[in-house]
């Protein structure tokens, strides 16, 4: 089955500091990952993709296939980070169908 | 932001009573997708929809019903036989031409309520 895990609800670091949102998935074929992102009174958007290896606002994200993850990571969190951030895999079924994770709510504190 | 509209923004259920919820799109999209949030379990997929006049079930299908009639639209049907509505529902488009690796666009959402 396809399933994707956010082990963190909350995270909470200070401005400056290295930020780091797990996410790991279940999946036996290619996978094709992203992470999508809501800031406050913001709809859902995407963030970035794995396929596109491209650095939005500072984050990356990297996709480890021997650990079935793709930690999304920013070197320097700023304020305007702050907001849920959601991990999504599609499995490759013909359409895009996407797998989400519960999410992780990052707090940046001044 | 204009380009998927959602209506409306809240929506309150009598027991037993059907209720539609709106999905408007002006991207000219092939793709649309119903989403269903609760706090804590993420976005799971209801319905979508990848051209018109065809649609497929998710993975909670179970007590919805769509359509897909003209391309911009993909109205939701929540029935009677969904026993906890109560959540967030969310519509999204995509070009439907970019295969796995597309965006996907969302819309402000709709919240249930049950009475």
């Amino acid at each position: 089955a396809q399933r994707v895990t956010q082990p963190e609800k909350l995270l909470s670091v200070f401005k400056g500091a290295p930020v780091e949102l797990k996410c790991n998935y279940s999946y036996s074929g290619s996978p094709e990952l992203f992470w999508y992102v809501q800031y406050s009174r913001q709809r859902l958007q995407l963030l970035l993709r794995h396929i596109s290896r491209e650095s939005i606002k500072g984050f990356t994200a990297d996709l480890n296939k021997g650990e079935t993850s793709f930690h999304l990571k920013k070197p320097f969190a700023q304020e305007e980070d702050s907001a849920m951030y959601y991990c999504a895999l599609e499995g490759g079924q013909g359409a895009q169908k996407l797998v989400f994770g519960q999410g992780t709510r990052l707090t940046i504190n001044p | 932001d204009g380009g998927i509209t959602q209506s409306p923004k809240y929506l309150f259920r009598k027991e037993g009573q059907n209720v539609t919820l709106s999905c408007e799109q002006n991207l000219n999209h092939d793709a649309m997708y119903w989403y269903r949030q609760d706090p804590g379990q993420g976005l799971r997929l209801i319905y979508y929809s990848q051209i018109v006049n065809d649609f497929q079930k998710g993975d909670i299908a179970e007590g919805y019903s769509v359509s897909r009639e003209k391309k911009e639209s993909f109205p939701l049907t929540v029935t009677s036989a969904q026993k906890n509505p109560t959540a967030f529902y969310l519509c999204a488009s995509s070009t439907g031409l970019a295969g796995r690796s597309e965006t996907q666009y969302f819309g402000p959402g709709t919240r249930l309520l049950v009475l």
